[in-house]
């Protein structure tokens, strides 16, 4: 069954530094998504993000967020200077489109450790 | 009142035993209601996905939906110690911008 796929699974950076996390969705999808959980706490969303732009974002994601789709394959959420509060598990989810039977594919996620 | 409400649990119960899960939500808005499975260290596999009210299974599983109240069930027949995982509520308005519960984690003794 296709999956999304998220690299690395663990990634440990310093407070101030840039990190990018990386997925491969679901190949048919055109809906794609990051979402995190803070340990012991909620999914919550960050962005959507159809046809090269972001659809809707959350309070969360502010201008140290970026998402981009480089390629066919990739898409990518930066973190330009990582602060402590960003350490969660990163996931990343596709669809193939939204609403009636288009439901969220999520990866395994990425753990990001900011220290 | 938090949009999305569910008991974190942890409920336990022996093998076979039928589990019920439940979440509660604030905002009528909502019409797409999913539970998702969560093993450790992983992301939220998709178990149910339905659309406004009513019920929907799926081999062990059965989703309900009961708008009226503002209330969702997910029933798990025949439960196997491999169903030990967090189950995660979600659902949304109409895009798929999802709002989650805290999730209630499931043990199934052997």
């Amino acid at each position: 069954e296709p999956e999304v796929t998220q690299t690395p699974s663990h990634q440990v950076t310093q407070m101030g530094q840039e990190v990018i996390l990386r997925c491969v969705p679901i190949s048919n999808h055109l809906y794609f998504y990051w979402y995190r959980q803070i340990l012991g706490q909620k999914v919550e969303f960050l962005v959507s993000f159809y046809n090269n732009e972001i659809s809707e974002k959350s309070e969360i994601f502010d201008d140290q967020f970026s998402v981009e789709r480089p390629d066919g394959s990739n898409f990518t959420l930066k973190i330009r200077s990582t602060k402590l509060e960003d350490s969660a598990m990163y996931f990343c989810a596709s669809s193939q489109g939204v609403g009636r039977n288009s439901p969220l594919h999520f990866g395994n996620g990425t753990r990001l450790t900011v220290t | 009142q938090k949009e999305v409400e569910q008991d974190p649990g942890p409920l336990s119960v022996p093998e076979g035993a039928i589990v019920s899960l439940n979440c509660t939500y604030s905002n009528s808005a909502f019409q797409y209601f999913m539970w998702y499975r969560q093993y450790s260290r992983k992301g939220p596999e998709l178990l149910m996905y339905t659309y406004s009210s009513g019920n929907k299974e799926d081999g062990r599983f059965t989703a309900q939906v009961d708008k009226s109240s503002k209330y969702i069930s997910l029933f798990i027949r025949d439960s196997q110690p491999s169903d030990s995982a967090t189950y995660l509520c979600a659902m949304s308005v109409g895009g798929n911008k999802l709002v989650f519960g805290a999730g209630t984690i499931l043990r199934v003794k052997s």
